[in-house]
């Protein structure tokens, strides 16, 4: 069963760089079979989407891409996730989330699942 | 602000059916399938719909998702005390090339 875990500094002040880990156990995280896809919730807050990596190509929310890098580690079994120069509004709970493509001619699918339990990061001085 | 639009509250008591709505545009809702999930409180979110109306293995069938045009909506019937928890939507976004969501909707079972 595939298993997610996120961890990285709980606290960060601000222009630092955000560095998080998504170790992922019971798969490989490379597999081209899926993407890999981080996804925050400020507090109190709805969802957005970070970005996303496949086979080697990453994807990034227009928003956040001048200041978001994700990488995997194949040796590690982990993707990584930097976002640099933060701010308050960086503040959120973090999670990486497996994203399966599932053609079904006419239609694809794209499922989000499992995802990690999330890691709470915030931004203060 | 989100690009899909959410009431940001919904209610019911048991055993009713609730609809929580989901409202986006031509580049999003309107040309691409909407996922749903779920969110108990203090967990992380979990698939629910996926492409408008499939229920995952596991998933039971008092939840429906239907989509019309730019909107799409998820239903609750037999509405249980378990049930109270937040519902995002999810839809990929052709102009913006991403996946955006709603705000999301805390459900209150009263």
């Amino acid at each position: 069963q595939l298993q997610l875990q996120e961890s990285g500094p709980g606290h960060l002040k601000p222009s630092e760089t955000l560095s998080l880990t998504c170790t992922v156990s019971g798969g490989s995280v490379s597999s081209s079979d899926y993407y890999w896809i981080w996804i925050r919730q400020p507090p109190g807050k709805g969802l957005e989407w970070i970005g996303s990596m496949y086979s080697g190509s990453t994807y990034y929310n227009p928003s956040l891409m001048s200041r978001v890098t994700i990488s995997i580690d194949t040796s590690k079994n982990h993707l990584s996730l930097k976002l640099s120069s933060v701010t308050a509004a960086d503040t959120a709970v973090y999670y990486c989330a497996r994203h399966e493509e599932v053609v079904d001619p006419p239609a694809v699918h794209n499922l989000f699942a499992p995802w990690g339990q999330g890691t709470l990061v915030t931004v203060s001085s | 602000q989100s690009v899909l639009t959410q009431p940001p509250s919904a209610s019911g008591t048991p055993g009713q059916r609730v609809t929580i709505s989901c409202s986006g545009s031509s580049s999003n809702i309107g040309g691409n399938g909407v996922n749903w999930y779920q969110q108990l409180p203090g967990t992380a979110p979990k698939l629910l719909i996926y492409t408008n109306n499939q229920r995952p293995s596991g998933v039971p069938g008092r939840f429906s998702g239907s989509k019309s045009g730019t909107s799409a909506s998820l239903a609750i019937s037999g509405l249980q005390s378990e049930d109270e928890a937040d519902y995002h939507c999810v839809a990929w976004d052709d102009s913006l090339n991403g996946w955006v969501f709603g705000g999301g909707t805390k459900l209150t079972v009263l």
